[in-house]
């Protein structure tokens, strides 16, 4: 089955920073890349996607990238703040089921 | 649209005993998914019905089961239960056949004595 890693599990960055995490995955059937964002006593909530037949996306600070031939994707959250806090998880999916990393703790510090 | 929603949201059980979760989906979604986070393990996938049937399963032992009804709400059941199964039990449902977005529910903790 699919095996996704993800690193560094915890990040600390100034406010205003930029934060890079990035995840690696097994399975070329994975064809689907999303990243969800759980702030602490929440629920994860989908903040970017991809698919692989795009190298990259973005959503005004929020940027993904993807590899498909080296089989990684990362996150890329530029002028971080204070809200951005919370842990980050990848995931892969070939179809319907989705592979989660192991999710990265930031903390942006004002 | 009304989100996923789970109850209960919190359950305190002892060892030994059943516990049984229950999640709505998004109106219209077809598939939930369930899975179990512990703090550093991530969110570990459980297994995923559509239409009333399991499509994939993920490593959990036979104490885990679950199933799906005509309207989409799906159960999960654990028996026999151990300290270790003490977690956050997420459901997670989206659209149609996949790969999709998951909408997640709020969780139920789940302590086991």
């Amino acid at each position: 089955g699919e095996n996704v890693e993800q690193h560094p599990s915890t990040l600390s960055v100034q406010e205003g920073d930029s934060a890079v995490i990035k995840c690696t995955y097994s399975d070329s059937a994975s064809n689907y890349f999303p990243w969800y964002k759980q702030e602490l006593g929440k629920r994860p909530q989908l903040i970017i996607d991809i698919r692989s037949n795009v190298g990259e996306k973005k959503d005004q600070r929020i940027a993904v990238t993807l590899n498909k031939t080296a089989k990684h994707f990362s996150l890329h959250i530029t002028e971080t703040q204070p809200e951005d806090s919370a842990v980050y998880f990848c995931a892969a999916s070939p179809g319907n089921q989705f592979y989660f990393g192991t999710g990265t703790s930031l903390t942006v510090i004002p | 649209k009304a989100g996923v929603t789970q109850t209960p949201r919190y359950l305190i059980k002892t060892r030994g005993q059943q516990v049984t979760l229950s999640c709505s989906p998004i109106s219209g979604h077809r598939s939930v998914s369930w899975y179990q986070q512990t703090p550093g393990q991530g969110l570990q996938f459980l297994f995923e019905y559509f239409s009333e049937t399991q499509r994939n399963k993920g490593n959990f032992p036979g104490r885990f089961s679950g199933r799906q009804f005509s309207n989409s709400r799906s159960e999960m059941n654990v028996s026999t239960l151990e300290l270790g199964d003490s977690a956050l039990y997420l459901c997670a449902s989206s659209p149609d056949r996949g790969p999709y977005e998951q909408f997640f529910g709020p969780g139920t903790r789940l302590t086991v004595l």
